[in-house]
C-alpha cells in the first residue's frame, strides 16, 4: 500500500533564513502528489500540485517543490521564510493505481516554526 | 460561495453514546473522505466515497459508520465501539477519485467527557 514519509516532525528556523521539508512516498507508478498547510484549529489548504508535466511546480506565496520520481521524493522549498509561514504541512499522494480507488495519502505533517 | 461545511465546529460526548458528524458540499464533486487527526500522526483516512451509494473503509474504520445516500452529503457516525473518540475530524470532497485535489472543511473537533 501507498505510504508517505515526512522526514521531519518539526523544523524550526529563522526569518529570512532559507527552509527546505522533506517528503518521501513509497511507490513510482502513477500519482498526483500535493503539499498542503494547516493552521491552528482549521482544515487543509492547498498549497501546491504535481499532476503531470514539468517536475517542479510553484505556489503564489513563494513555495515551490520538485517530483523526483526516480527517488520518489516531493520536497518543499522556499528561499526565505515570514513569521506567516509558521503552520503544519503535509504532504500527500493521490495513487491512481489499479485497486486503489485513488485513495488521499497523509504524511504524518512537519511543523514549521519561523522565529523572528 | 461553494465549499464544504462541517458541523458543529466542536462537540462533547458522553462515553457510549454514538454522534454524528455532519459534512456536506456544494462543489458537485463526486469523491468525498472522513480524515480523523492525532497530534504527531498526520491525517488518518476512516472511509471514503467515490460515488453515490458507495463507499470504502479506510486505514482505522473500526468504530466508525458512513452513508451517501446524497451527492452533496458525507455523514461520519462515531460509535460508542470507538475506543479513543476524542480527535480532531476532517472531511474532504474532489472532483473524482484521486483528485486532482482534495477540498477540505474546517473540521470538528470531538470529545468524549
Amino acid at each position: 500500500a501507498q505510504s508517505v514519509t515526512q522526514l521531519d516532525s518539526q523544523v524550526p528556523v529563522f526569518e529570512e533564513a532559507p527552509v527546505e521539508l522533506r517528503c518521501n512516498y513509497s511507490s513510482s507508478v502513477s500519482v498526483y502528489l500535493f503539499w498542503y498547510v494547516q493552521y491552528p484549529n482549521q482544515g487543509l489548504q492547498l498549497l501546491l500540485k504535481y499532476l503531470s508535466g514539468s517536475t517542479l511546480v510553484e505556489s503564489i506565496n513563494g513555495f515551490e517543490a520538485e517530483f523526483n520520481k526516480s527517488q520518489t521524493s516531493f520536497h518543499l522549498r522556499k528561499p526565505s521564510v515570514h513569521i506567516s509561514d509558521t503552520a503544519e504541512y503535509f504532504c500527500a499522494v493521490s495513487d491512481l493505481g489499479d485497486n486503489q480507488g485513488g485513495k488521499l495519502i497523509f504524511g504524518q505533517g512537519t511543523e514549521l516554526s519561523v522565529k523572528p | 460561495d461553494g465549499g464544504i461545511t462541517q458541523s458543529p465546529k466542536y462537540l462533547f460526548r458522553k462515553e457510549g453514546q454514538n454522534v454524528t458528524l455532519s459534512c456536506e458540499q456544494n462543489l458537485n464533486h463526486d469523491a468525498m473522505y472522513w480524515y480523523r487527526q492525532d497530534p504527531g500522526q498526520g491525517l488518518r483516512l476512516i472511509y471514503y466515497s467515490q460515488i453515490v451509494n458507495d463507499f470504502q473503509k479506510g486505514d482505522i474504520a473500526e468504530g466508525y459508520s458512513v452513508s451517501r445516500e446524497k451527492k452533496e452529503s458525507f455523514p461520519l457516525t462515531v460509535t460508542s465501539a470507538q475506543k479513543n473518540p476524542t480527535a480532531f475530524y476532517l472531511c474532504a470532497s474532489s472532483i473524482g477519485p484521486g483528485g486532482p485535489e482534495a477540498f477540505f472543511g474546517q473540521g470538528t473537533r470531538l470529545t468524549v467527557v
